[in-house]
Parts: structure tokens; sequence; C-alpha cells
């Protein structure tokens, strides 16, 4: 079984620029989970997707982020304009459903904002 | 606000020696405690999920214990190894219906030297 995969592996992008994240759960995972770790601080929860609805999103920073799961599968999360605060590691997980306790993580998306 | 606290924030020791590292969490909200194992650039791999009081969980020479009446859990690594190097996060969920969001802890970062 193929684990949580996620693209790319490393983006550097100028200040005022989008970038986007894309995340591919496990196949059959329902729930798919985005988070961030930046300035070497504690991974911090972003949003909880349940299929393509959006559960939870109590973590999302600002509205310069978008995150989407059309058709319940792979997720995007977009970030427009980047900042610089917004550099650091996004990972993604997912799990099999909402009594599912185990996540299973990607090796996440490095971005740097300059 | 819930806080996940771990201590110590970083940790060398050499190899053959057994070591241990503490996770705080609420004591009065708890639904499920993770502990992951996380290599720089690489997925944070789960060891263990701990539910109950008093549970005690083992992998190989990786184990750990969970006292939700106090707040805490230990994990225990017995004859480090210089592949046990890693940072070992401590990630809580709480009880609100729906929310499967883990709250981490900022990690110990171990060092096994050879």
């Amino acid at each position: 079984e193929a684990g949580v995969t996620q693209f790319p592996s490393h983006s550097v992008i100028e200040k005022g620029q989008t970038v986007t994240l894309r995340c591919d759960p496990i196949s059959g995972h329902d729930n798919l989970y985005w988070y961030r770790r930046v300035m070497g601080k504690e991974i911090k929860f972003l949003l909880h997707f349940v299929k393509e609805s959006k559960q939870d999103e109590s973590g999302m920073p600002n509205n310069r982020f978008l995150a989407e799961r059309t058709g319940g599968t792979y997720s995007t999360l977009k970030v427009q304009p980047a900042e610089l605060e917004d550099s650091g590691v996004y990972f993604c997980a997912s799990s099999r459903n909402i009594r599912s306790y185990e996540q299973y993580f990607g090796p996440g998306t490095r971005l740097t904002v300059t | 606000i819930l806080n996940v606290e771990q201590s110590p924030q970083s940790l060398h020791v050499q190899e053959g020696d057994s070591t241990n590292f503490t996770c705080s969490f609420p004591s009065s909200n708890f639904y499920a405690l993770h502990w992951y194992r996380w290599e720089t650039a690489k997925s944070p791999e789960a060891l263990f999920v701990m539910t109950l009081n008093g549970d005690e969980k083992k992998k190989g020479r990786i184990s750990a214990t969970l006292n939700t009446k106090e707040g805490y859990s230990y994990l225990y690594i017995k004859g480090s190894q210089p592949e046990d190097s890693a940072t070992y996060l401590c990630a809580f969920i709480s009880p609100d219906t729906g929310r499967r969001a883990l709250t981490f802890g900022s990690g110990t970062r171990l060092q096994v030297q050879p």
C-alpha cells in the first residue's frame, strides 16, 4: 500500500507569488489533514477534510490560504500571495475514517519564501 | 488552548545508553495520545497510539507508558543505537466531537553517538 505522497518536496518562491502544494492520501482514506511546522516550532494543525467536505478549518491562519479536495481524493493547498512568515514544512496526513486514531503522514513540502 | 509539553528539548547519549523522554498534556480533557518518530525530510513515523490510563506499549527496544489522570506519557528507548537518532514527537487529541486535529509538542531531538 502506497503511503501519503506530497508534491513538490521543496519549493522556493518570492514574496507575493503563489504556490500550490499537493497531497495524495492513502487510497481509501476519507480523512485528510494539513499541518505545518514553521521556524522550528511545533507542528500545527491547519484543517481537516472528510471526503470533499471541510470538517474543521480552525487552524487556517488567514484568507491567503485556500485548501480544496475536489472529488474527495487528492487535496491542494494554495498560498496566495505568499509572505515570508509562510516559510516552513507543510505536512499532509490521512486516516481511514473518523473513528481511526492513526494518522499517516507524508514527507512534507518544504516551502521557502524569499 | 491545549498545551503539550515535551522534555528534554534535546538529548545526546552514547550508543548502548537507555533513555527516556516526557510528554505532558491536559489531563482533564483526554481522548488519545500519539508518539511519532521523525527524521528531517522524511514522513513522521507512527510509533504508538495510546488511549487508556495505564497503557503500556512496546515496539522492539522502544516502549511507552500513559498516565491520563496526571497527564503524562513516557517514551523509553533501551540500548540506544545511532539509527535511533531522530526527533520524537508526541501529539494529543481532545474528545471534542468531530475534531481529530493533533496538537503536537515541540519534540525531543535525540542524538546517539556511536
